[in-house]
């Protein structure tokens, strides 16, 4: 079964819109921590966030938040006022601490920004 | 700071050649190392980690293996490769102040032809 499931596979905005990229997860563990990650055409990928399960406040990083939601089992990410530097593919990947920090990705995210 | 380093950066081999491919991190010791390969337009695939010198572990069955022979060190190789071996792979490293933020090297292009 999937831990990690990105159902929005590609997405295309107009520069400025906001966008929401899904993320749902599945996990027993108790204490487990989440993950976004950035990969721009270049490759690399880029940690943007980690969240752990006992923390369920949403964030907020320039025009980036996040909502984590435990009863939905979902942590979303937010861009806000889009840019073309945004466009990238964006992964969300769950850690669970009784496996030993072993990552588990969801199949991402592409986002494209038009100008 | 600690960084991590990949090479080479793209590679173009022919069905049936061996593959090495190294990853080297810098500015920590013990570090977790992890292998994965991205096929084009996929998620990413969790293929080896260790968590120290000679120890791997195996997370999808396949004609590669890898390799810790140093501390801060860790090395992908096939004897034959396969077309279906072509993609992007990249190293990674468990850090952060809690150890359980991965971070990752620029990654190797593998095309197999």
């Amino acid at each position: 079964a999937q831990k990690v499931t990105q159902a929005q596979t590609e997405i295309s905005v107009v520069e400025k819109e906001d966008v929401t990229l899904d993320c749902v997860y599945e996990t027993r563990d108790t204490t487990y921590y989440l993950f976004w990650y950035k990969q721009p055409p270049s490759g690399e990928l880029v940690f943007l966030i980690r969240r752990n399960s006992f923390d369920e406040q949403n964030e907020i990083s320039g025009r980036y938040s996040w909502n984590f939601q435990k009863s939905t089992s979902s942590f979303n990410f937010t861009i806000t006022a889009s840019q073309v530097v945004d466009s990238a593919v964006y992964f969300c990947a769950l850690s669970e601490a009784r496996r030993g920090n072993q990552f588990y990705f969801g199949t991402g995210t592409s986002l494209t920004v038009i100008p | 700071s600690q960084t991590i380093h990949q090479w080479p950066a793209t590679l173009v081999q022919p069905v049936g050649s061996p593959l090495s491919l190294e990853c080297t991190v810098e500015g920590t010791s013990n570090p977790n190392l992890y292998w994965y390969r991205q096929a084009a337009g996929r998620g990413l695939q969790l293929l080896f980690y260790s968590v120290g010198i000679g120890q791997i572990s195996s997370e999808v069955p396949q004609n590669l293996s890898a390799s810790r022979p140093q501390d801060r060190q860790f090395i992908l190789s096939s004897k034959k490769l396969l077309l279906s071996d072509s993609g992007f792979y990249l190293c990674a490293w468990l850090g952060g102040p809690s150890y359980n933020e991965q971070f990752f090297g620029p990654g190797t292009r593998l095309t197999v032809l």
